[in-house]
């Protein structure tokens, strides 16, 4: 158990309505990002934050999705007017950054698995 | 950040030590290497991380060449339940920034 929670863990909907996940990082953890995975490929970054700033996104978030981090907590990511490419595992991940050392290590969630029909 | 090749799958038998070489031809001298894996259904897990020569944990073995250009995670007598994606990372020490994942290689573990 790595301590990321994800809710819900799987999610269908139909194409043109919105969604919203959230994320529960580890607790103390700084930074918490969203990837996203599609079947047989690796995680692709979407966004990442420090407490409660947004300090990243990828060319992949498009103005459809927006994600937030109120109180620099949990964090949640909505997907407006789902499109059926939107359909892939959407995972969390939370570190505490630490200056000095060699790599913030991520800790993952098991991920939201979305179906958009 | 430099780009990662590893193998896009691999086989072993039980019981044997499995070694997955991950090529980065293009590391610069403040990055490190890193090591997930990532089960069916799952998020990935942090394995192991590394600089230089050799790193042990209670899961693997990493090794890395005085020229670093490429790493080998070394499986000690894996199990079944070994079975899984292994992503070989390159990251840019202090930044904490975005992992970039490949497509990982496919380790399948049979009796």
């Amino acid at each position: 158990d790595t301590g990321v929670s994800q809710d819900p863990r799987h999610k269908i909907t139909k194409r043109g309505q919105n969604v919203t996940f959230r994320c529960d990082p580890i607790s103390e953890h700084n930074r918490l990002y969203w990837y996203r995975q599609t079947l047989g490929q690796g995680p692709e970054f979407l966004t990442y934050f420090q407490n409660e700033a947004q300090l990243e996104k990828s060319r992949l978030l498009s103005d459809r999705f927006s994600a937030e981090r109120p109180k620099g907590s949990f964090s949640t990511l909505e997907i407006q007017r789902t499109e059926q490419g939107d359909s892939a595992m959407y995972l969390c991940a939370s570190s505490l950054g630490t200056s000095g050392r060699m790599g913030w290590i991520q800790y993952f969630g098991a991920g939201t698995r979305l179906s958009v029909l | 950040l430099a780009k990662t090749t590893q193998p896009i799958s691999m086989d072993s038998y039980e019981g044997q030590e499995v070694n997955i070489t991950c090529s980065h031809n293009n590391i610069a001298t403040n990055d490190y290497i890193t090591w997930y894996q990532q089960f069916p259904s799952q998020g990935p897990r942090f394995i192991i991380q590394g600089y230089k020569t050799k790193v042990t944990n209670e899961v693997a073995s990493l090794f890395i060449p005085a020229d670093r250009k490429s790493s080998t995670l070394s499986l000690p007598r894996v199990s079944l339940s070994d079975t899984a994606v292994y992503y070989c990372l390159v990251e840019t020490a202090g930044t904490a920034s975005k992992l970039t994942f490949g497509t990982g290689t496919r380790l399948q573990v049979t009796l």
